[in-house]
């Protein structure tokens, strides 16, 4: 069966604009997760969907970011005036409850 | 700020040694997990352990947790080049985050 995926795979985009990143979780797993990671560090909790609220978003670092999840299956994660120090691998998630998570490859974003 | 800690940072063996690694970490738990990274892609899931657990193995994995020191460890025996990788620790504290430590890059030379 398919495994997490996320869409782009890279996105190079300038100081200012605005980006969406996807994620398409293992169907049937209700909880979802969006992580940042970058260089050298483990991955840093950013938001929680369990179906189609967010149930903690209190890892979002400003108002910037954004998530959705209007369906209960895909999410946008999506990021307002991009910085240069938003540039990291996003990582999405999804698991049954609160055991094993499944992540995708990630979406690796440059802010030039 | 991340709650768990790896250590070492940085570890290189010989294939067919074993390696431990081990994470420490802030508060109360209801379970710790071990993750894989490979270079570039994906975090892999490898061994859960609950709080009311002391030591659980898969395969050739050993996961120790001591909660009265608030730390575990992870033991990968007879290793292989294969095992090159970053490995994590994540902590559940009963809400809905899970927290990952900075990680332990090991690498297993053939």
């Amino acid at each position: 069966g398919a495994g997490v995926s996320q869409t782009p795979s890279n996105k190079v985009t300038e100081k200012g604009k605005y980006v969406e990143l996807r994620c398409d979780p293992i169907s049937g797993h209700t909880a979802l997760y969006w992580y940042r990671q970058s260089l050298g560090q483990g991955p840093e909790f950013l938001i929680y969907f369990q179906g189609t609220g967010a149930a903690d978003d209190s890892g979002l670092p400003n108002d910037r970011f954004f998530a959705v999840r209007p369906e209960g299956s895909v999410s946008t994660l999506k990021i307002q005036r991009t910085e240069r120090g938003d540039s990291a691998v996003y990582l999405c998630a999804s698991s049954v409850g609160m055991y094993e998570q499944f992540f995708g490859p990630g979406t690796r974003l440059t802010v030039l | 700020s991340q709650q768990g800690e790896e250590d070492p940072q940085a570890l290189s063996i010989q294939e067919g040694e074993n390696a431990t690694m081990n994470c420490s970490y802030k508060t109360s738990i209801n379970n710790l997990q071990w993750y894989r990274q490979n270079s570039g892609r994906g975090l892999v899931h490898l061994i859960l352990i609950r709080s009311n657990e002391r030591e659980k193995h898969s395969g050739r994995l050993r996961v120790t947790l001591d909660t009265s020191k608030k730390s575990s460890s992870l033991l990968i025996t007879a290793s292989r080049a294969a095992d090159t990788a970053s490995y994590f620790c994540a902590t559940d504290a009963g809400g809905n985050q899970f927290y990952f430590g900075t990680g332990t890059s090991l690498t297993v030379i053939p």
